[in-house]
């Protein structure tokens, strides 16, 4: 079974600001993805970046970028120019490559890390 | 289109009550899945389905069940509410079961007395 920790449950950075956000996890798996979901006030699950457990390079999507350690397990975000709409949970997910058991695409959550963006 | 809608946004229910949170897509996705959201955790896969008439369980299934139809709506049913079934429940929907992106619905918020 996979487990995903995020150690931080609660950060805040200044508007304009730069804030990495930590996960780690643990797999037997060689080949799977990893996200990151935004989930701010409204409730609505957003995808922010993904990453491919094959791919050398460190997904970017804009002011969103991600630090990709297979060896170490570690799959951290790192958002740039903070803003105040960045306000949000921020959770860290990972997902087989492939088929799960069954046909399942399930997605296996970390516990989330609230993020406040101060003005 | 409307993507994944959920209806209600909100609901009380009283022990041994049942009722049924509707989720519905407009995407033609073969792939739809429930994941429940407890305080303090992540999503949690309840129950999935790759087509229609195809259902299977996830991680937390007990207390609930599924069925499909259709393509478009995947409803789950709760029997005999129970108050550890107050969550955030979610409904997840993806073109098919190969691919990685799934696009979520606004949420269900259920409390049981």
């Amino acid at each position: 079974a996979q487990t995903v920790t995020q150690s931080q449950p609660e950060m805040s950075v200044q508007e304009a600001e730069t804030v990495t956000l930590s996960c780690t996890y643990d797999t037997s798996e060689n080949n799977y993805y990893l996200f990151w979901y935004k989930q701010p006030p409204s409730r609505q699950m957003i995808l922010v970046i993904r990453q491919e457990a094959y791919k050398q390079q460190n997904a970017t999507e804009n002011r969103f970028s991600v630090n990709f350690q297979k060896a170490a397990k570690s799959f951290s975000l790192k958002i740039s120019d903070s803003q105040l709409g960045d306000t949000a949970m921020y959770f860290c997910a990972f997902m087989k490559h492939g088929r799960s058991s069954g046909s399942a695409r399930q997605l296996t959550f970390g516990s989330g890390t609230q993020l406040t963006v101060l003005p | 289109n409307a993507g994944v809608t959920q209806t209600p946004k909100f609901q009380v229910l009283k022990t041994g009550q049942s009722m049924t949170l509707q989720c519905a897509q407009d995407m033609n996705h073969e792939y739809m899945s429930w994941y429940r959201q407890d305080p303090g955790m992540g999503l949690r896969l309840i129950h999935y389905s790759v087509g229609a008439g195809i259902t299977d369980q996830g991680e937390v299934p007990n207390g609930y069940n599924v069925s499909r139809s259709t393509t478009e709506d995947f409803p789950l049913r709760l029997l005999s509410a129970a108050p550890s079934q107050t969550s955030v429940y979610f409904c997840a929907s993806s073109f098919n079961s190969f691919t990685y992106e799934q696009y979520f619905g606004p949420g269900t918020r259920l409390t049981v007395t």
